[in-house]
């Protein structure tokens, strides 16, 4: 079936320290959207990828969509305290409305 | 403008009751799909609705159901509870037919005993 695989599963970082978390398919993804949720909190939509070799970048955050559409990517520069969070890359898919398949999630944990 | 909002929070069963969650999307917003969320499964689609009509369903069993009303809000149903049902459930709104941002509600945290 559908399956969005997330690595890795875990990262502590060091305050400052950057942050990747990467998501792959072994099919072409229609569309990627990454969400944050804060530990206790519900995910919060961050952005969503559609064409291929896409980059976006919001201030210290930067997505990327891989030109085969098959691996995104989401990258933290110099990471801060309020970047602890789980962070979900999520499979769309078009042709079946607004279903979405969840990878398992990275949990980023910043030490200050 | 509003949030999607899930009542009850929290909810306490006991093995073979069944429960009903309700979730209020955002204004305007008449897509609703609820999720479950467990640390082992993670989070899982369980089915959407849009224009009172479901028009997807995961992989769960016949004891899950929902239905969406003329207002756009939501409930879903669990018959039957097990202890693996046991979850946080998530609903979330979408203002657009497909494959755009979806917006989650806090989640209604129930726990079958």
């Amino acid at each position: 079936g559908q399956q969005v695989m997330q690595i890795p599963q875990y990262q502590h970082v060091q305050e400052g320290e950057d942050f990747t978390t990467y998501c792959n398919s072994s099919t072409t993804l229609s569309n990627i959207q990454w969400y944050k949720q804060r530990p206790g909190g519900h995910p919060v939509f961050l952005i969503q990828l559609v064409k291929s070799g896409e980059v976006k970048k919001q201030k210290r955050l930067t997505f990327q969509f891989g030109e085969a559409k098959k691996n995104s990517s989401l990258h933290i520069t110099a990471t801060q305290t309020t970047d602890v969070g789980t962070y979900f890359c999520a499979e769309g898919f078009l042709e079946y409305g607004n279903k979405l398949v969840f990878g398992a999630g990275t949990i980023l944990r910043v030490k200050s | 403008k509003a949030g999607v909002t899930q009542t009850p929070r929290y909810l306490i069963k006991t093995r073979g009751q069944q429960v009903t969650l309700s979730c209020s999307p955002i204004s305007g917003h008449r897509s609703v799909s609820w999720y479950q969320q467990t640390p082992g499964q993670g989070l899982q689609f369980l089915f959407e609705y849009f224009s009172e009509t479901q028009r997807n369903k995961g992989n769960f069993p016949g004891r899950f159901s929902g239905r969406q009303f003329s207002n756009s809000r939501s409930e879903m149903n669990v018959s039957t509870l097990e202890l693996g049902d046991s979850a946080l459930y998530l609903c979330a709104s979408s203002l657009r037919s497909a494959g755009y941002e979806q917006y989650f509600g806090p989640g209604t945290r129930l726990t079958v005993t």
